[in-house]
């Protein structure tokens, strides 16, 4: 069983759509992160929340964390085709990251 | 700033053979960590290091070693491929193992096939 869930695991929307997707967990976490991948390279940070209910933007996107730290969202408004990649969520357990299976996203021009 | 850099990008084995997977940072960073990611099942922590001479097992670290001799190399070792091991492995590396006060920078990964 996965400490962290995703979903959807894939989606697959036109450009100008709005989307959200979860992570999902049933363990407190003292933090969440997000990073997105894109083919042939490694993970890269987008964010990280710490507090619950915080609600931090990037642009178009905004990422939530849950009132009681155990999940979180990613909303994505007007989706564009250099957002598609995997989104994965990963949080901070004893000191180290476990990640989520990922989210793959694709945006349709 | 090259970051995370790991070699090679690609890498067929056979059954049996051993390898060993390179990887250098330049950021001065004492915190390093080799993930595998399989399709749809996130990264799966290996082995880490806080520091030259500290190693430590992560989630999934049987059939492979790890050593850590400088702050700037963590080579990750395959004695005996097996096909379960076919996945992309990927370094990293951060200034903390917080990781709520700093992140993780990851290389590019290796792929790896045992057939």
């Amino acid at each position: 069983t996965q400490l962290l869930e995703q979903s959807p695991q894939f989606l697959s929307i036109q450009e100008g759509e709005n989307l959200t997707v979860y992570c999902n967990s049933s363990s407190v976490f003292s933090s969440l992160q997000w990073y997105r991948q894109e083919p042939g390279e490694g993970p890269v940070l987008l964010v990280t929340v710490v507090t619950g209910g915080e609600v931090k933007k990037l642009k178009r996107l905004t990422f939530q964390f849950g009132d009681a730290r155990k999940d979180s969202s990613l909303h994505i408004t007007a989706a564009q085709p250099g957002d598609t990649g995997l989104y994965l969520c990963a949080a901070s357990r004893a000191q180290k990251l476990v990640f989520g299976q990922g989210t793959r996203l694709t945006i349709n021009p | 700033n090259a970051g995370v850099t790991q070699t090679p990008k690609f890498r067929i084995l056979k059954i049996g053979q051993s390898m060993t997977l390179q990887c250098t940072q330049d950021m001065n960073h004492n915190y390093m960590y080799w993930y595998r990611q399989d399709p749809g099942m996130g990264l799966k922590l290996i082995y880490y290091s806080v520091g030259a001479g500290i190693t430590d097992k992560g989630e999934v670290p049987n059939g492979y070693n790890v050593s850590r001799s400088t702050t700037e190399d963590f080579p990750l070792r395959l004695e005996l491929a097996a096909p379960s091991q076919t996945s992309v492995y990927f370094c990293a590396s951060s200034y903390s193992m917080q990781p709520s006060n700093q992140p993780q920078h990851f290389g590019d990964g290796t792929r790896l096939s045992i057939l």
